[in-house]
């Protein structure tokens, strides 16, 4: 099955920096990937996403990149913000039609 | 339109002890879904319920038992539990059938096990 490995599992930033969260996954069938936030107490929001046909999207102060020959993909986050302190998870829709989540990222904001 | 409401918050068992989670949603989504969180591990699907009347194994079914009530409603009941299945339990719904895209979570069951 597929196997979504995500890096760094904590993640501390100053306000205003950036914040780059990385996941690989497995499966080359794999065809949509999805970024999911989840504050405190929560559950997970989808923030992003991006299907394989797409190299790269944007919203705002998110992005996420897609490399699908190394089977990798990224989500940026600019200026950040307080309130963007949360657990983010990414994650893979393989061919099968499974959604596999990766072990998620806590990403801090010092102020 | 309150999205997907999960009841109880919060459950305390005791080894052996049934209970049922419970879940609806307002969004007239054709697919749901029970996930569990253990830390470290991310979110694993347990059951799934691609349009009303249908339900499917996931990732981790065992000890695990669902029914779709309706199209709003989707259940997870436990029928002896243990302290492997101490967990925070989501669910979650989308709009295709058995899409698995656009998920929208509910806030979550916080269940322990003792």
């Amino acid at each position: 099955g597929e196997n979504v490995e995500q890096h760094p599992s904590t993640l501390s930033v100053q306000e205003g920096d950036s914040a780059v969260i990385k996941c690989t996954y497995s499966d080359s069938a794999s065809n949509y990937f999805p970024w999911y936030k989840q504050e405190l107490g929560k559950g997970p929001q989808l923030i992003i996403d991006i299907r394989s046909n797409v190299g790269e999207k944007k919203d705002q102060r998110i992005a996420v990149t897609l490399n699908k020959t190394a089977k990798h993909f990224s989500l940026h986050i600019t200026e950040t913000q307080p309130e963007d302190s949360a657990v983010y998870f990414c994650a893979a829709l393989t061919g099968a039609n499974n959604l596999f989540f990766g072990t998620g990222t806590r990403l801090t904001v010092i102020p | 339109n309150a999205g997907v409401t999960q009841t109880p918050k919060f459950q305390v068992l005791k080894t052996g002890q049934s209970m049922t989670l419970q879940c609806a949603q307002d969004m007239n989504h054709n697919s749901m879904y029970w996930y569990r969180q253990d830390p470290g591990m991310g979110l694993r699907l347990i059951y799934y319920s691609a349009s009303e009347g249908t339900t499917d194994k996931g990732e981790v079914p065992n000890g695990y038992n669902v029914s779709r009530l309706n199209k709003r409603e989707f259940s997870l009941r436990l029928e002896s539990a243990a302290p492997s299945q101490t967990s925070v339990y989501f669910c979650a719904s989308c709009s295709g059938t058995g899409a698995n895209e656009k998920l929208f979570f509910g806030s979550g069951t916080q269940l322990s096990v003792l």
